[in-house]
């Protein structure tokens, strides 16, 4: 069956470490997104791609970056990791393809959480 | 804007009553709301989601209304169970886009 997988699941790190979460999905979905979840501020959008090439920064982008050079991955890095990133991420697909496109759902992975102290 | 205001934050019920909450939007360009539940520990899931082109749907004891006019939608669900408490978010997308702006959430609570 497809699936979202996200690695590593929990992960402890150092302030000003850099760190990447690996996020691979076999849907073939041309769009993947990266959110943070903390309490009192629901789902927050970082990065997101529209497909192979593609990157664009949501609404709390500053600290992180991504790449996109196939379809299933989407990896985020925190180029120098601060307390204030330690928060639960979560990965996202989905097919959506236009305005017309009877395919909106949007997938999520497992979840990684993520300590940096 | 583009956020999504969410309401309550937390919603105690008893089993057996319904539970009602409410997403508001400004960005008439919104053309798509899903719903999301949320498990302690687990990742978001889809429950039921309606389009700009539709009033009202349902699926068993789950229904989705939305006031495009008005500028909100809401979930509604009936003949609550414990099963049924966690965290539930609102989303909206905007028309040509594939990302979605979520609300803050709300923490369900059914008390048996």
């Amino acid at each position: 069956d497809a699936e979202i997988t996200q690695s590593p699941r929990h992960k402890i790190t150092e302030t000003g470490r850099q760190v990447t979460l690996a996020c691979h999905q076999t849907w073939n979905h041309n769009n993947m997104f990266w959110y943070r979840q903390d309490l009192g501020h629901g789902l927050r959008l970082i990065h997101y791609s529209y497909g192979v090439q593609d990157t664009n920064k949501g609404e709390v982008s500053d600290g992180y970056s991504v790449s996109r050079s196939n379809t299933e991955d989407l990896p985020l890095t925190l180029e120098s990791a601060a307390s204030s990133q330690t928060s639960v991420y979560f990965c996202a697909s989905s097919d959506f393809s236009g305005a017309s496109s009877s395919t909106d759902t949007q997938y999520f992975g497992p979840g990684t959480r993520l300590t940096v102290l | 804007g583009e956020n999504v205001e969410q309401h309550p934050s937390t919603l105690s019920v008893q089993e057996g009553d319904s539970a009602v909450i409410k997403c508001t939007y400004s960005d008439s360009a919104s053309n798509y709301f899903p719903w999301y539940k949320q498990e302690l520990g687990k990742r978001p899931q889809l429950i039921i989601d309606i389009r700009s082109n539709v009033g009202e749907k349902k699926d068993q004891r789950i229904a989705v209304t939305l006031n495009k006019t008005a500028k909100h939608f809401s979930l509604h669900i009936t003949e609550t169970q414990p099963e049924d408490s966690a965290v539930y978010f609102c989303a909206r997308r905007a028309s040509n886009t594939g990302k979605l702006i979520f609300g803050q959430g709300t923490t369900l609570q059914v008390k048996p």
